[in-house]
């Protein structure tokens, strides 16, 4: 197994609704990743897990909130968010960069939000 | 920090043509990493192909190419025999040799390449 599963592919969600975007990996990989990208823009990195450990907090808004319960499944729980917030949300995974070995990520396909 | 800047929003190829895509990046680091990652319709990113920076063998993945400058910092991918299953958004994208999850990914702002039939 080679991918990265990402559900639901699509979402429509309200201002005061509490949902969760879901990504799964069987690659054995222990860093995983969540991005929010803009139509025709590049990925913006939001938070990073290493060994199930968020490692990097980009400053994300708190209605955000990243969950990672083993080292196959992330997930992002949505709570209170604005229409700006519309975007696709990508999930990757890497192995855990080593000092004399580094990786390119295996994406998702990701997750197309949009809050009315 | 690190930049990345791909200056062409958009390019066209004729299919069966070769088209190149340009890339330059700025780090004061020397042991790096560079990557071109292809997003289609479909939104799924896909890694193309991958240069490590302390190798001065170009990279090279069946039809794709790069040429590596690592003194000028820049990075094209030459895409030969375009096909057009090839169009899609292609970003440059580098990630510092480090230890750790905590070396970030850093994207250019895109490429749209279409491929004429």
């Amino acid at each position: 197994d080679t991918e990265v599963t990402q559900t639901p592919k699509h979402l429509v969600m309200g201002m005061t609704n509490k949902k969760s975007l879901k990504c799964e990996q069987h690659m054995g990989h222990r860093a995983m990743y969540w991005y929010k990208q803009k139509a025709k823009k590049p990925p913006e990195l939001m938070f990073v897990y290493s060994y199930e450990k968020l490692s990097i907090n980009e400053s994300v808004p708190s209605r955000f909130s990243p969950e990672c319960p083993n080292s196959s499944l992330l997930n992002l729980h949505l709570h209170a968010l604005q229409p700006e917030d519309s975007a696709l949300y990508l999930c990757a995974s890497s192995p855990v960069p080593r000092q004399d070995q580094n990786y390119g990520y295996t994406f998702g396909s990701g997750t197309r939000l949009t809050v009315v | 920090a690190q930049t990345v800047t791909q200056s062409q929003p958009e390019m066209s190829v004729q299919e069966a043509e070769t088209v190149t895509l340009s890339c330059t990046y700025d780090t004061s680091e020397s042991d790096y990493y560079l990557f071109w990652y292809k997003q289609p319709p479909s939104r799924q990113m896909i890694l193309v192909i991958r240069q490590e920076a302390y190798k001065q063998q170009n990279a090279t993945e069946n039809r794709f190419s790069v040429n590596f400058q690592k003194a000028a910092k820049s990075f094209s991918l030459k895409i030969s025999d375009s096909q057009l299953g090839d169009a899609a958004m292609y970003f440059c994208a580098y990630r510092r040799r480090s230890f750790g999850a905590n070396s970030k990914l850093t994207f250019g702002k895109g490429i749209t390449l279409s491929v004429r039939p």
